[in-house]
């Protein structure tokens, strides 16, 4: 199994600009989260997803941020429009009920806003 | 509030010493995890467990239920244990909605 898949991995871009970041996720898994981590506040929850369905989106920082689960074996975290303060690693991770919370992680999208 | 702390924040060891790094959390939880993030970033689940202890080569993993502690250790530490280590718990709720604490940075000098 080829894991979590995320692109890009690296993505600059202006103050102001529409970003989208997607997510494979392992074939079979049911679940999908999306994590932001930074230097001053680590890795949080932004939102995941239960079959499809956002479960809790609480982490999610404001309005300008969006997520969708169109399929099960694709998802999106947009920003629109981004700001500076948006820079961060994405990650994104998958897991089975099969194996009880267990997390597969992606390999991240630094992103940098300028 | 549910909070993760890690201790300690940042260790330095030579290789072959054994290593500990502590996790409190604050209140009943269904699950704990140990992630290691690799100096390039990429995250590794190390173990989930609820409760005892779990042991993968040199790395273990206890948790004590009753006090909400858990310790990863890891014997006969080598330089390519130098990671970042994260503890995270499942305070229960619907599918792994997990809290993270801040990391504890390891370094291991040969």
């Amino acid at each position: 199994d080829a894991g979590v898949i995320q692109s890009p991995r690296h993505e600059v871009t202006e103050m102001g600009q529409e970003v989208t970041l997607r997510c494979k996720p392992i074939s079979g898994h049911n679940s999908l989260f999306w994590y932001r981590q930074t230097m001053m506040r680590g890795l949080e929850l932004l939102i995941y997803f239960n079959n499809n369905v956002p479960i809790d989106d609480s982490g999610m920082p404001e309005d300008r941020f969006s997520a969708k689960m169109p399929n099960a074996s694709f998802s999106t975290l947009k920003i629109q429009p981004s700001e500076p303060r948006d820079s961060a690693v994405y990650f994104c991770a998958s897991s089975s009920q099969a194996v009880y919370n267990e997390q597969f992680f992606g390999p991240g999208t630094r992103l940098t806003v300028l | 509030k549910n909070e993760v702390e890690q201790s300690p924040q940042n260790l330095t060891a030579q290789e072959g010493e054994f290593i500990t790094i502590n996790c409190s959390y604050s209140v009943g939880i269904s699950a704990l995890h140990w992630l290691q993030q690799h100096p390039g970033g990429g995250i590794v689940s190390l173990f989930m467990l609820s409760s005892g202890k779990k042991k993968h080569g040199r790395l273990i993993a206890t948790i004590n239920i009753q006090e909400k502690h858990s310790s990863l250790h890891i014997t006969a530490s080598h330089p390519r244990d130098s990671a970042v280590y994260i503890c995270a718990v499942d305070y229960g709720g619907s599918q792994g909605n997990l809290i993270f604490g801040k990391g504890t940075k390891l370094s291991v000098k040969p």
